[in-house]
């Protein structure tokens, strides 16, 4: 079975910039996950999805962050423009979950190491 | 309101001798419980969950875990430590029990390292 994936691993960007991650998961699972890992901590949740309808975004900073999966499946996370403090590794994740309760795993990709200079 | 407190950063233990990675939670509610491992530049692996059904809880690679509700603890252990061991590890909580796993709140991590 294919995990999750994500590209790219590495990005490196100057502060006031843009840029975009992507990520697919594992098929067949319906809800995705967004998390940012800043060095040193563990990593905390951006915005949820369950299939393309957003679950929970409270912690997602609106004003510069978006998240998008048009169809259910893949999903793309931007950041415009970008500050220092967003250097971070982003982490998607995907679940079967598709209601209340559950007993399901999170999967992990590799995630993305965004550098902001 | 969820949290979790892992009390060490960094544990080093030498080959073959035992691990003991601690964690404290505090939850509102009956909580699922999880430990995942990092490993460098690959993604989160779940180790073991909780799911009320047994206090101990068995996962890969030989750790095991231990639900004790009045110490609202879940220390993570392995009996005899691998060189592959070396990681960084998450305990995890999420306030839905059996086993859920939405609205996860992850510790700060303990980096474990293991010496020859």
């Amino acid at each position: 079975e294919a995990g999750v994936a994500q590209s790219p691993r590495y990005k490196i960007i100057e502060k006031r910039q843009s840029v975009a991650f992507w990520c697919n998961p594992i098929s067949g699972h319906a809800t995705l996950y967004w998390y940012q890992q800043i060095l040193g901590q563990g990593p905390k949740l951006l915005i949820q999805f369950q299939n393309n309808g957003v679950v929970d975004d409270s912690q997602l900073p609106k004003d510069r962050f978006s998240a998008e999966r048009l169809k259910g499946v893949d999903s793309t996370l931007k950041i415009q423009p970008a500050k220092l403090e967003d250097s971070a590794v982003y982490l998607c994740a995907s679940s079967l979950e598709r209601g209340s309760g559950g007993a399901d795993t999170q999967y992990f990709g590799p995630g993305t190491r965004l550098t902001v200079l | 309101a969820q949290s979790v407190t892992q009390l060490d950063s960094h544990v080093s233990v030498s080959e073959g001798t035992p691990v003991l990675l601690r964690c404290n939670y505090s939850s509102s509610y009956s909580p699922s419980l999880f430990w995942y491992v990092q490993h460098p530049n690959k993604g989160l692996q779940l180790l073991l969950k909780y799911t009320s059904a047994a206090t101990l809880v068995k996962g890969i690679n030989g750790f095991e875990a231990e639900f004790k509700k009045s110490e609202t603890s879940f220390h993570l252990t392995k009996p005899s430590a691998h060189m592959s061991d070396a990681a960084e590890y998450f305990c995890v909580v999420s306030p839905f029990s059996s086993g859920s796993a939405r609205q996860l709140t992850f510790g700060s991590g303990t980096q474990l390292t293991v010496l020859p």
